[in-house]
């Protein structure tokens, strides 16, 4: 039982190659998230979904575009990086129900030269 | 818009002491959920309590414990006997209802000196 699992977990992109984070569960969970992790700001949202092939913009969701086209699988995409999306990025994963946490992946650390 | 504010960026304590961190949140919703993590410098991220805004007890578990005062919107961490494996980014977040996302604070950066 992997719980949630994130490939690649580092990567070296340079300014404007394209590139494309996994994140995988087997926990059967409905809802999935990307955050993003910034020294010194905590995480922030970037996208979301509720369920296989619903998606939604977070907070900070400029720059990136998502899938869910099954319901274990969240894809985060780059198409043309930038520098400013140099950082640590985390999935997390939780079930509908409001009174339950939500379990993470073990993060991919992302650099944009 | 939901807020989390952790005021403290950074503590440092020596083995023992005991250690309070704080967490301040802002909502309009009636019903909400508050959480801490832990994140040591292995980079995950731990759950370590939830609380909804209805239950209002105080909780402990082990050297932890929690503190939720909805009058003052805080629920703030006490680490009992400091440990070194106690040295973490903790972070407070808060979540809602609907699309149960988490809004984080900034963290607090612990350090336990032996």
């Amino acid at each position: 039982n992997a719980g949630v699992t994130q490939t690649p977990k580092f990567r070296v992109l340079k300014t404007g190659q394209s590139m494309t984070l996994l994140c995988a569960q087997d926990m059967n969970h409905e809802y999935m998230y990307w955050y993003r992790q910034d020294p010194g700001m905590g995480l922030r949202l970037i996208h979301y979904s509720v369920g296989e092939g619903t998606t939604a913009k977070g907070e900070v969701p400029d720059g990136y575009n998502v899938s869910r086209l099954k319901k274990q699988n969240f894809l985060l995409g780059l198409e043309s990086a930038a520098p400013s999306q140099t950082s640590v990025y985390f999935c997390a994963t939780t079930v509908a129900e409001p009174n339950t946490e939500a379990f993470f992946g073990q993060g991919t650390r992302l650099t944009v030269v | 818009a939901q807020k989390v504010t952790q005021a403290q960026t950074e503590i440092s304590v020596v083995e023992k002491e005991d250690v309070t961190l704080d967490c301040v949140y802002e909502t309009r919703d009636t019903t909400y959920y508050l959480f801490w993590y832990k994140q040591p410098p292995s980079g995950e991220l731990v759950f370590l309590i939830r609380r909804n805004s209805f239950d209002e007890q105080n909780e402990i578990s082990g050297r932890y414990s929690w503190n939720f005062q909805k009058s003052t919107s805080s629920f703030n961490f006490t680490i009992t006997a400091s440990q070194v494996v106690d040295s973490a980014v903790y972070f407070c977040a808060l979540s809602d209802t609907g699309r149960r996302a988490l809004t984080f604070g900034s963290g607090t950066r612990l350090q336990v000196q032996p």
